[in-house]
Order: structure tokens, then C-alpha cells, then sequence
């Protein structure tokens, strides 16, 4: 079965440090997202991508990029982590043809740093 | 810039009984998506509901539906015979359909507790 998966599933890191979470999936999806989940604020969205070599920024995009070298993967850097990216994030992935259809998320990452 | 509120933090609801989660959204839009994701404890975002825009009639899955008032901007989610696993964090999402299969707008959530 088609899926799309999301490691690590948890991290420590310090700040200053750069880290790099990695999403992958398997439906074949040109659309690909990165949102970050933080008490009473739902999900924000970060970075997304629709298609190879194609990225756009999103709400909180400051202190993250991504890169999109294929359809599989999307991972998420944060250059210089901060006490303040603390948070779980979420990768999703969407087909490109259909708007009804619903975005595919990964189990998420939850970042800590100190 | 399209906006999801979800006006109820955490709401409780007796087993058995029917509970109705709110969400209200701003847009100059007439055509897009609404959704409905739970999010239990295991931190999975699950779809549980969805509605098109320009669909009048309301959705339904199972014990789920939705309140759908186009014209108040409201999209409500409605659970009956609510059962223990029900309880998580609900998440209402709007989706533009400009340009393709564009990102997901979120509220903040309602946290669902069921009592046995």
C-alpha cells in the first residue's frame, strides 16, 4: 500500500545545530507539505512543493527550507534550530488533478531543542 | 488571506450521546473545500469528513455529518452516538481551489473528551 512516512518520529537537538527531517512517500504525489503543529495554534504551514525542483514558502517559512530533487521525497532543514522551532511536524502529500481529494499526512516529528 | 476558527478549545460529550463541533471560515471564494481531520493520541491526522462548496447537501459519513451554511460561512461537524474513540483533537480545514491542489488553511482545533 502506498503511504508516506516520516523519520525520526522524535529528536533532541541543540540550538544552533542544523537538523534535517525527512518525508517520504510513495503515493506518487506531484504536491508535497510541511506544517508545523503548536499548542493553540492547529497547523501552520511551513513549505510545499508540486512537483520536482519546485518550492513556494509558507505562513512560518523563517529558519526552514526544502528541497524537492524528486517526487518521493521532501525533507525539511532547519539551518540554525532554535528553542522556538520546538514543535511536531507534520509532512503531507495530495495528487495535483483532483481538489476534493485530501492531503495524505505522515505520522509526524516531534522536535525538541534545547 | 482565507482564516478557519474553531471558537470551542475542548468540548465533552456523554458516550452514546451526539455532540456538534463548530468551525466558521472567511473567504471571498465561492468555490472551495471543506474538511473535517481527527487527531488522536497517536498523533495521526485522519479525514473524517469533507464537503465541496458548491455540493448543497450536507455530507455524511457514518455517524459523521456536517452542518453546511454557505451563506454564514459555517461548517460544523456533528457526531452521533458518540463512542470513546471518538475522543481527540478535531481539526476544520479549508481549501482554495485556485490554481491546483493548493495548501490546507487550519483552524486551531477542539479537543473532544468522551465520557463513559
Amino acid at each position: 500500500d502506498a503511504e508516506i512516512t516520516q523519520s525520526p518520529r522524535h529528536k533532541i537537538t541543540e540550538t544552533g545545530r542544523q537538523v534535517t527531517l525527512a518525508c517520504h512517500q510513495t503515493w506518487n504525489h506531484n504536491n508535497m507539505f510541511w506544517y508545523r503543529q503548536d499548542l493553540g495554534h492547529g497547523l501552520r504551514l511551513i513549505h510545499y512543493s508540486y512537483g520536482v525542483q519546485d518550492t513556494n514558502k509558507g505562513e512560518v517559512s523563517d529558519g526552514y527550507s526544502v528541497s524537492r530533487s524528486n517526487t518521493e521525497d521532501l525533507p525539511l532543514t532547519l539551518e540554525s534550530a532554535a528553542s522556538s522551532q520546538t514543535s511536531v511536524y507534520f509532512c503531507a502529500s495530495s495528487e495535483s488533478s483532483d481538489g476534493n481529494q485530501p492531503q495524505h499526512f505522515g505520522d509526524g516529528t516531534r522536535l525538541s531543542i534545547l | 488571506a482565507q482564516t478557519v476558527t474553531q471558537s470551542q478549545p475542548e468540548m465533552s460529550v456523554q458516550e452514546a450521546e451526539t455532540v456538534t463541533l463548530s468551525c466558521t471560515y472567511d473567504t471571498s471564494e465561492s468555490d472551495y473545500y471543506l474538511f473535517w481531520y481527527k487527531q488522536p493520541p497517536s498523533r495521526q491526522m485522519i479525514l473524517v469528513i469533507r464537503q465541496e462548496a458548491y455540493k448543497q447537501q450536507n455530507a455524511t459519513e457514518n455517524r459523521f455529518s456536517v452542518n453546511f451554511q454557505k451563506a454564514a460561512k459555517s461548517f460544523s461537524l456533528k457526531i452521533s452516538d458518540s463512542q470513546l474513540g471518538d475522543a481527540a483533537m478535531y481539526f476544520c480545514a479549508y481549501r482554495s481551489p485556485l490554481s491546483g491542489n493548493t495548501p490546507l488553511v487550519f483552524g486551531k482545533g477542539t479537543r473532544l473528551s468522551v465520557i463513559a
